[in-house]
């Protein structure tokens, strides 16, 4: 089983559209992450969420907006899509805030 | 501010010769320090971390780390390199609650 996973893996769209990418934990962790990957590898946290609420946006532009149903998922829609929102995200969980992260496979999302 | 670097893009080793990769860091109070590997077209996997404790740190794959307080350094290290290391290694320091920061990345290439 995996413990972190995300769809899709990969997403191509234009710019302009709104997009949705799930993640769901199966480890039990309170917390988790959506953390963006750009093309030279630079790796930034994007949300926090521990327990379904919100915790940490750094400073992401307000066209991205996550969701936790429930402690075991979160989800990140993006509108109106921008080049510049092309890289890989990468959805993270873990127990609490003080221990380490377990990452999903990443999604590779592409905007032409 | 809070900050960690990795100061190499790539670090080449032969097979068999001993590794390090290096990484220091600047942070307000005591640290809480990761290293995260990640392989091609994958997510970041924990190697190892160090909260408090031995200076020394052992982790995942024969890879260890030595938290060093005066140099602000924690370097990741492994006495016999594998072909099968290679791979972009990423340091990261808790810089507040819930919010980390990840190193630029440091790519080791083993060599065979």
């Amino acid at each position: 089983d995996t413990a972190v996973s995300q769809t899709p893996k990969y997403l191509v769209t234009q710019m302009g559209n709104d997009k949705s990418i799930k993640c769901e934990q199966n480890l039990g962790h309170d917390t988790m992450y959506w953390y963006k990957q750009d093309s030279k590898k630079f790796l930034k946290i994007m949300f926090s969420y521990n327990n379904k609420e919100l915790i940490i946006n750094e400073t992401v532009p307000n066209r991205f907006s996550p969701k936790s149903p429930d402690k075991a998922h979160l989800n990140l829609h993006i509108n109106s899509l921008e080049l510049g929102d092309s890289a890989v995200y990468f959805c993270a969980s873990s127990p609490d805030w003080n221990t380490e992260a377990f990452f999903g496979q990443g999604t590779r999302l592409t905007v032409v | 501010a809070q900050s960690v670097a990795q100061p190499e893009d790539q670090v080449n080793v032969a097979e068999g010769n001993p590794l390090t990769v290096k990484c220091t860091y600047s942070v307000s109070g005591n640290p809480y320090l990761f290293w995260y590997v990640q392989y091609p077209n994958r997510g970041l996997q924990f190697l190892l971390k160090y909260i408090t404790g031995d200076n020394l740190v052992k982790g995942s794959y024969g890879f260890e780390a030595e938290f060093n307080k005066s140099q602000t350094s924690f370097h990741l290290k492994k006495p016999s390199a594998l072909v099968s290391d290679s791979a972009l290694y990423f340091c990261a320091v808790r810089a507040g609650t819930y919010k980390y920061i990840f190193g630029t990345g440091t790519r080791l290439k083993v060599l065979a």
